[in-house]
């Protein structure tokens, strides 16, 4: 069974420019998340999105957008690059339950490594 | 402070040793993750846990929900180990909540 996969694997932009990252789910996951690894700092959540909509957000800009198509596959677009938009950005997914109290696990891909120069 | 902090933050080791990473969290939490990163970045989920112990090939990974902590042992720890281990943790407080909130991370090398 295919794992989740990312696109492009690298990505080089100029300061003001759009970034745009794909990630397809593994199969049958209707979850998926985004994670920012920059150079030097710990792994920061990003987005939540389940089920086509947005869950929860981490502490960034709004240039920071995305969203889930029908199939689960998300984009993850990255506005008006600053220098320090530089970093491994992780995509996730996971089965979602309804019961609360029920952790899920969320399975990685191989991120996409974005430079703005 | 981090509310996820781990330790200790490198760790050099020769093969064959019994290595230990701990992992500290300050909040209520629905399930612990031990993640395993290699130069690349690829990140690969190794255990999820919310209690107690679990046990896959070397890799051991124990919870104590009461002490908030955690606990990853390698035994016959063997060069390929090395790699960055991050704790990760789902918080209980937001019903719902899918977000995990990562350690800084242990960066173990074994050396042959």
């Amino acid at each position: 069974e295919a794992g989740v996969t990312q696109s492009p694997t690298h990505l080089i932009k100029t300061r003001g420019q759009q970034a745009t990252l794909r990630c397809s789910p593994i199969s049958g996951h209707t979850s998926v998340y985004w994670y920012q690894q920059a150079l030097g700092l710990g792994l920061q959540f990003l987005l939540w999105y389940d089920e086509g909509e947005e869950r929860n957000r981490g502490n960034f800009p709004p240039r920071f957008s995305g969203r889930q198509f029908p199939n689960y596959s998300s984009e993850l677009n990255v506005n008006a690059l600053e220098l320090e938009d530089s970093a491994l950005y992780l995509c996730a997914s996971s089965l979602v339950f309804e019961t609360s109290g029920r952790g899920n696990e969320q399975f990685f891909g191989p991120g996409t490594r974005l430079t703005v120069l | 402070k981090n509310e996820v902090e781990q330790s200790p933050q490198n760790l050099t080791a020769q093969e064959g040793e019994f290595i230990t990473i701990n992992c500290s969290y300050s909040v209520g939490i629905s399930a612990l993750h031990w993640l395993q990163q290699h130069p690349g970045g690829g990140i690969v989920s190794l255990f999820m846990l919310s209690s107690g112990k679990k046990k896959h090939g070397r890799l051991i990974a124990t919870i104590n929900i009461q002490e908030k902590h955690s606990s990853l042992h390698i035994t016959a720890s063997h060069p390929r180990d090395s790699a960055v281990y991050i704790c990760a943790v789902r918080s209980s407080r937001i019903q719902g909540a899918q977000k995990l909130v990562f350690g800084q991370g242990t960066r173990l090398t074994i050396n042959p």
